[in-house]
């Protein structure tokens, strides 16, 4: 089983939309939660960082579920410009801070 | 910008051959990672160098190796190349080992391996 897992879609959508990722994880010893971002043959970016209180960065919102071991991230209004792939990512610290990263959902957002 | 810097950016390496990757940390960094990201994939930990000494690996082969030099930059190192060894090689800065909004990405360097 995977330590993060994520259904990798691809989730096309039309521009405007609202989009919902999940994703789960295993390691109950992970400490730090997170949404990035990765463009096509580029670096993954952060987008937003994940806390039990939910988060919100305009158009973005992110929640953390720590008991049932999930993530979420929903995207409302979508741009063209979202598209790309969402990486959902814990870190585990203790022999090294180490990122563990699911293998992403690709959104493609169409007009 | 993240201040990371990776060499090469691309490179074509035959099987059996060795290839050596370059980065050069976020200015006041002291910790780099490695990972490796194949295709259709999330990045996978390597390995990490704090203050020079590996500081955590992955489950990767003793093949991968590293190091990391006084002014914090770091190498990884593949011998014995596999074709599945072609992948994103992605190298991160941070500083004591940061926490997940404070480390930051190179561009990275694409490795083929035919």
């Amino acid at each position: 089983r995977k330590e993060v897992e994520q259904d990798p879609g691809p989730f096309n959508v039309p521009e405007g939309a609202t989009v919902a990722f999940n994703c789960t994880y295993s390691n109950s010893a992970s400490q730090s939660f997170f949404w990035y971002r990765q463009d096509c043959r580029k670096e993954p970016k952060l987008l937003m960082s994940v806390y039990s209180s939910g988060n919100e960065d305009g158009r973005f919102t992110a929640q953390l579920n720590r008991a049932s071991q999930y993530i979420s991230l929903l995207i409302r209004d979508s741009k063209l410009s979202d598209s790309a792939t969402y990486l959902c990512v814990v870190l585990i610290t203790g022999g090294g801070n180490k990122l563990t990263f699911g293998t992403g959902t690709q959104l493609k957002v169409e007009l | 910008e993240t201040g990371v810097t990776q060499s090469p950016t691309h490179l074509i390496k035959t099987r059996g051959q060795q290839v050596t990757l370059r980065c050069s940390s976020q200015s006041g960094h002291n910790t780099v990672s490695w990972y490796q990201q194949a295709l259709g994939q999330g990045p996978q930990f390597i390995f990490q160098y704090y203050r020079e000494e590996e500081n955590g690996r992955g489950n990767f082969p003793p093949r991968f190796s590293g190091l990391q030099f006084p002014n914090y930059s770091s190498e990884l190192n593949v011998n014995a190349l596999e074709l599945d060894d072609s992948a994103l090689y992605l190298c991160a800065s941070s500083y004591g080992g940061g926490t997940g909004n404070t480390i930051y990405f190179g561009e990275g360097s694409w490795l083929t391996v035919v």
